[in-house]
């Protein structure tokens, strides 16, 4: 399967500012996925990141508060914008590629003070 | 995407067989179920997918009932390592987005 390579691991953040997470795949990825995990909660997913165009968001996100990028078939950008007590989490990102299904990247737990 | 529903937790004995319940009433022709699994946060492990046959490989076992409405993890000696929360989705094949519910909270006990 591909291995995705997640930075930073985890960061602590004042609040009002912004935090740009990477995830960089070994191989080509057709499609990748951000999601947020709030404590003790289940995989929330912000959005599906397309290469070459606008990210496609769930309700509830919207790209002014996570731009993504996805400038090519192996990397990705989230940014966490403006940043509040609200966003402490742990962010993923997932790829997925015909011959290897879906694969996830080891997370960046964010804490905002 | 079809909803699935878990149990919130189960204890199972160290050596013992774990088996996981998983109902997807909804689930469409064309999706398969996914079990992955997440150990302490870290990014969720994939365990096994199946479409209707019964599947199996180095971790686990999956039963998918006849109707296709249910499903069951089986990992057969469980130990302390696969303590986790176990994740059952029912989703297209081709890169389609994966919606995670609660999951089931597994607790392996010695």
């Amino acid at each position: 399967s591909a291995v995705i390579s997640q930075k930073p691991s985890r960061d602590i953040c004042q609040r009002g500012t912004s935090l740009t997470i990477q995830c960089q795949v070994d191989s080509q990825v057709t499609m990748m996925f951000w999601y947020r995990q709030q404590p003790g909660q289940s995989l929330t997913l912000i959005a599906t990141a397309n290469q070459g165009s606008e990210a496609t968001y769930e309700s509830g996100f919207v790209i002014d508060k996570f731009p993504i990028s996805r400038p090519n078939l192996t990397f990705s950008t989230l940014t966490v914008s403006n940043m509040s007590p609200e966003d402490s989490s742990i962010y993923l990102c997932s790829g997925w590629a015909r011959n290897y299904g879906y694969t996830f990247g080891s997370g960046t737990r964010l804490t905002v003070v | 995407d079809a909803k699935t529903t878990q149990p919130p937790s189960m204890d199972c004995a160290e050596g013992r067989a774990a088996n996981l319940p998983c109902n997807h009433s909804t689930i469409s022709g064309n999706e398969y179920v996914y079990w992955y699994r997440q150990i302490h946060s870290q990014g969720p492990q994939y365990i096994i997918h199946g479409l209707k046959n019964n599947e199996t490989n180095e971790m686990a076992s999956l039963i998918i009932t006849e109707d296709r409405k249910s499903s069951t993890l089986i990992l057969p000696h469980a130990t302390l390592r696969d303590t986790a929360v176990y994740y059952c989705i029912a989703t297209g094949i081709y890169g389609n987005k994966l919606v995670f519910g609660a999951g089931t909270i597994l607790r392996v006990k010695s």
